[in-house]
């Protein structure tokens, strides 16, 4: 089984600052990760796949990068709108997915 | 648009039976992946089953497999999730989700499972 661990669990930061997350895999998933953000009471969105690729209708603001075990979403200018919780989830081990444990993204 | 719609939650006792389903429209469901990823209350996502198109393959986490079922029915466009032998730890908001080039592109609102004597 492929352990996904993100960090840090909560990262506290100002609007109009850049938030670095961060999703490690117990073994290797290639490009095969997705990031997906959730605000509270809603259901998951797409955000970004084959680890730097964003979805359809998502802002420039937000880029993954990284392959193999270590990944990075990066929000460059927070808007008020992008705080939320943010899964990475990898589908290397298709057709089973693992989702990390989440990244609380809040208002410093 | 992608429109996905779950029901069928609710409350039931544990090892109790729910069915929940998902109506999909706005693509044409028969040609993607589906899948069902769970949600416990102040909790992470978790993969719950993926099926695929023609239902021909279906996936599980391990902690549901022979107790839950997913399937569909391509002519009513629609997903379920036959859930039998409930746990208190199987309390959570079901999402459905169509699979897009291996990801969850399009998900629904989501259907509340309470597992509670």
């Amino acid at each position: 089984e492929i352990v996904m661990t993100q960090s840090p669990a909560t990262l506290s930061v100002s609007p109009g600052e850049r938030a670095t997350l961060s999703c490690r895999a117990s073994q290797s998933v290639s490009s095969n990760l997705a990031w997906y953000q959730q605000k509270p009471g809603q259901a998951p969105r797409l955000l970004i796949y084959g680890a730097s690729t964003r979805a359809t209708g998502i802002p420039a603001r937000f880029s993954g990068s990284g392959s193999g075990t270590d990944f990075t979403l990066t929000i460059s200018s927070l808007q008020s709108e992008d705080f939320a919780v943010y899964y990475c989830q990898q589908y290397n081990n298709w057709p089973l997915w693992t989702f990390g444990q989440g990244t609380k993204v809040e208002i410093k | 648009e992608v429109q996905l719609v779950e029901s069928g939650g609710g409350l039931v006792q544990p090892g109790e039976s729910l069915r929940l389903s998902c109506a999909a429209s706005g693509f044409t469901f028969s040609s993607y992946w589906m899948t069902w990823v769970r949600q416990a209350p102040g909790k992470g996502l978790e993969w719950v089953a993926n099926i695929k198109q023609d239902g021909s393959e279906k996936y599980y986490v391990d902690s549901v497999k022979g107790r839950f079922t997913i399937s569909r029915d391509n002519a009513k466009n629609s997903l379920y999730l036959q859930m039998n032998s409930l746990r208190a730890e199987d309390t959570a908001v079901y999402y459905c989700a169509r699979v897009d080039g291996r990801a969850g592109v399009g998900w629904g609102q989501g259907t509340l499972v309470t597992v509670s004597s």
